[in-house]
């Protein structure tokens, strides 16, 4: 079974902290993304990646990057946290474009 | 970018009931998923299916994207089937976009 894991399921950080989400999946899918869920508005892509080092803004990039140093791993960072940016935050892998994707648990995040 | 537009947004069932929900896009797509959110959060895939139908159990689901929508249909609800379930969509340039989902409550 494909396993994605990110790496905290609750975070609470201080507005302006520099924060890190990780997330590792285990079967060298090329395709990783991170998106942001919040009441009303669905999930929303912030970044995405094709491959090591490749990255691509989604729709909602403002205030956050990406690290894609190894296959497995996608950091999401958010370079000075603020209370906007609460919300549910869900990585997703698949093996290449058009294949099926899978999710992992979801980090929720709490910016006070 | 494509528009992936899910009906009805908020359905109430009594448990027993079967339901139909459905997930219209605007453009081509290479694949279709349909996701459960369970109560803590995490997507779990139910369906890959770019076209055609698929069954599982009670859960089955039909694509016809020549006419760009997906149907998911719920047969014998049950409690356990309570949450928001989402479509999402394959497109363009490694893209992945999702429709605002479809809330779920079945009452016993």
């Amino acid at each position: 079974d494909v396993k994605v894991t990110q790496s905290s399921r609750y975070l609470v950080k201080r507005t302006g902290e520099k924060v890190f989400l990780e997330c590792v999946q285990d079967m060298d899918h090329e395709n990783m993304f991170w998106y942001r869920q919040d009441p009303g508005l669905g999930l929303r892509l912030i970044y995405f990646s094709y491959d090591v080092k490749m990255k691509e803004k989604g729709d909602i990039p403002e205030g956050y990057s990406v690290s894609r140093e190894k296959k497995e791993r996608f950091s999401l960072i958010l370079e000075s946290a603020s209370t906007n940016q609460t919300s549910m935050y869900l990585c997703a892998s698949r093996r290449q474009e058009g294949t099926e994707a899978f999710f992992g648990q979801g980090t929720r995040l709490t910016v006070v | 970018g494509i528009q992936v537009e899910q009906s009805p947004p908020d359905l109430i069932l009594q448990e027993g009931a079967n339901s139909t929900l459905r997930c219209n896009f605007s453009d081509s797509v290479n694949n279709l998923q349909w996701f459960h959110q369970n109560p803590w959060g995490q997507l779990i895939n139910l369906f890959y299916i770019p076209s055609g139908t698929k069954q599982n159990g009670r859960l089955s689901a039909t694509t016809v994207a020549t006419e760009r929508y997906s149907l998911l249909y719920i047969s014998s609800s049950q409690t356990t089937d309570s949450g928001v379930y989402f479509c999402a969509v394959s497109y363009g340039n490694n893209r992945l976009a999702f429709g605002k989902g479809n809330q779920v409550v079945v009452i016993p």
